[in-house]
């Protein structure tokens, strides 16, 4: 079965770069989600979106911001990285449609180091 | 907010059970959630339970749920050692909602 897809799954860049990670929901999957990971840390809810409007937000940085596709595939775009930065990012998708059943599925993470 | 704490670490011998304890805050959570997570891996959903559930079993899994306490556990049956990982407790309001999660408990296995 198809899972969510994230990329790049490892990226390194230095500080006050940026950044952009992208995640491909599960076909027919139309909300996506967004945690950060630090090192030792439990996952942190970001912010998510639902038929591309954002439907919640969490400890998300102003240098931060992300958005949803008409394809449901969304991006997480980071500006002037900082070395806190350096996390798992992880990526998972829901249908709402399914339900209260249906339960949020993640993907693999994408790690960004940044020095 | 929600507040989901776990015990940090949890050594058990090979073979035995493991349980691992959760407590969290918000009885508003509907659903309790277990996930696994390797070493430089992602996240894996082992189960999740509803709050209107007292407890509920999957093959060598027994999640069990005390809602008047808020106390959440997991039992792992015959562990092994490729048991060993990080178990996040989690909860969210809804299936939709953003998920919190607990501090996670590191389960090691000794032969």
């Amino acid at each position: 079965a198809a899972g969510v897809i994230q990329s790049p799954r490892h990226l390194i860049k230095e500080k006050r770069e940026t950044a952009t990670l992208k995640c491909y929901p599960i076909p027919r999957h139309d909300t996506v989600y967004w945690y950060q990971q630090g090192p030792g840390q439990d996952p942190q809810f970001l912010i998510s979106f639902y038929e591309k409007m954002q439907s919640d937000k969490g400890s998300i940085p102003d240098r931060f911001s992300a958005q949803q596709f008409s394809d449901y595939h969304s991006e997480l775009n980071m500006s002037s990285l900082e070395l806190g930065d350096s996390a798992l990012y992880f990526c998972a998708s829901r249908a709402l449609s399914g339900g209260q059943q249906e339960t949020q599925y993640f993907g693999p993470g994408t790690r960004l180091l940044v020095l | 907010g929600e507040d989901v704490e776990q015990s940090l670490f949890l050594s058990v011998r090979e073979g035995d059970s493991s349980v691992i304890n959760c407590t969290y805050t918000d009885s508003s959570s509907t659903y309790l959630y277990w996930y696994k997570q390797e070493p430089g891996a992602g996240l894996q959903l082992l189960t999740y339970i509803f709050s209107n559930m007292d407890m509920k079993q999957d093959q060598r899994l027994t999640v069990l749920l005390n809602k008047k306490d808020k106390h959440l556990s997991l039992r792992i049956a015959d562990t092994q050692t490729g048991d060993s990982a990080i178990y996040f407790c989690a909860g969210g309001y809804s299936s939709a909602s953003k998920i919190i999660f607990g501090s996670g408990t590191r389960l090691s296995i000794r032969p």
